[in-house]
C-alpha cells in the first residue's frame, strides 16, 4: 500500500521561511506534488517533482529525493495569507494514475 | 480554459437515503477524473478514479460505487447511506501525462443524519 508522513502542524512569524517535510512509502513512484487549501475550500496545486532535485514557483520550492523517499515544501517571505493546510501526494501504480495524498499540515503564520 | 463543475454545494440526507453526486469537466477531453472524501480536518482518501469511459479504480468504498457515463462525467453514487459517508466530497480531474497536476471542484459537504 501507500503512506505518506508529514507533520501535524508548523506555526511561522511572517516573513519567515518554513519548509515542511514529506517521507512516503509506495510501489511504482511516477512524482510528489504539493497542494494548498484554506478552510472551507478546495485544494489548489502547488508543485510538482517528478525528478530529483528542486523546483521554483515564486515564493514555493519543493525538493525530491527518490533514493530517500522524501521531499519537502519550502515557503519564502510567509504572509498572513499562506496560513492553510498543505498536503503532500503521490502519483503511483500503473500509468501514475493513482494519486494519495498525505494527512497535511496545518501551517500558522502569526504577525 | 478549462473548467469543472460539481454540485450540489450542500447536502443532508437521511440514513439508508439513494446518493448521487456529479461532476463535469469542461474544456478538455479525455480527462483523468477522480472523487475524493475529506473528513474534517482530515486529509482526502481516494474513492475511485478513471481513465476512460467504462473505467473506474476503486480505492475503498463498500457503500459507494461511481460512473463515468461520457467522457466528461463523473457520478459518485450510493444506494443506502450511512452515517459514517459523512464528509466533504470532492471531485478532480487531472492533467499531465501521469496526472501530476490535479484540480478541483469546489466539493459537496454531505450531511448524513
Amino acid at each position: 500500500g501507500q503512506s505518506l508522513e508529514q507533520p501535524s502542524e508548523v506555526t511561522a512569524v511572517e516573513g519567515a521561511i518554513v519548509q515542511i517535510n514529506c517521507t512516503y512509502q509506495t510501489s511504482g513512484f511516477y512524482g510528489l506534488s504539493w497542494y494548498q487549501q484554506h478552510d472551507g475550500g478546495a485544494p489548489t496545486f502547488l508543485s510538482y517533482n517528478g525528478l530529483d532535485g528542486l523546483e521554483e514557483t515564486g515564493r514555493f520550492s519543493s525538493f525530491l529525493s527518490r533514493s530517500d523517499s522524501y521531499g519537502y515544501l519550502l515557503l519564502q517571505e510567509l504572509q498572513m495569507k499562506d496560513s492553510a493546510s498543505y498536503f503532500c501526494a503521490v502519483n503511483s501504480g500503473t500509468g501514475g494514475f493513482k494519486t494519495i495524498f498525505g494527512a497535511g499540515t496545518r501551517l500558522f503564520v502569526k504577525a | 480554459s478549462q473548467t469543472i463543475h460539481q454540485w450540489p454545494a450542500t447536502l443532508v440526507q437521511p440514513v439508508g437515503s439513494p446518493l448521487s453526486l456529479e461532476c463535469t469537466v469542461e474544456g478538455t477531453s479525455n480527462p483523468n477524473l477522480y472523487w475524493y472524501r475529506q473528513a474534517a480536518g482530515r486529509g482526502l482518501q481516494l474513492l475511485f478514479y478513471s481513465v476512460g469511459i467504462g473505467q473506474i479504480s476503486s480505492e475503498v468504498p463498500q457503500n459507494l460505487s461511481a460512473s463515468r457515463p461520457q467522457d466528461r462525467q463523473f457520478i459518485l453514487s450510493s444506494k443506502k447511506l450511512l452515517l459514517s459517508d459523512s464528509g466533504f466530497y470532492l471531485c478532480a480531474w487531472g492533467q499531465g501525462r501521469a496526472s501530476e497536476k490535479l484540480f478541483f471542484g469546489s466539493g459537496t459537504q454531505l450531511s448524513v443524519l
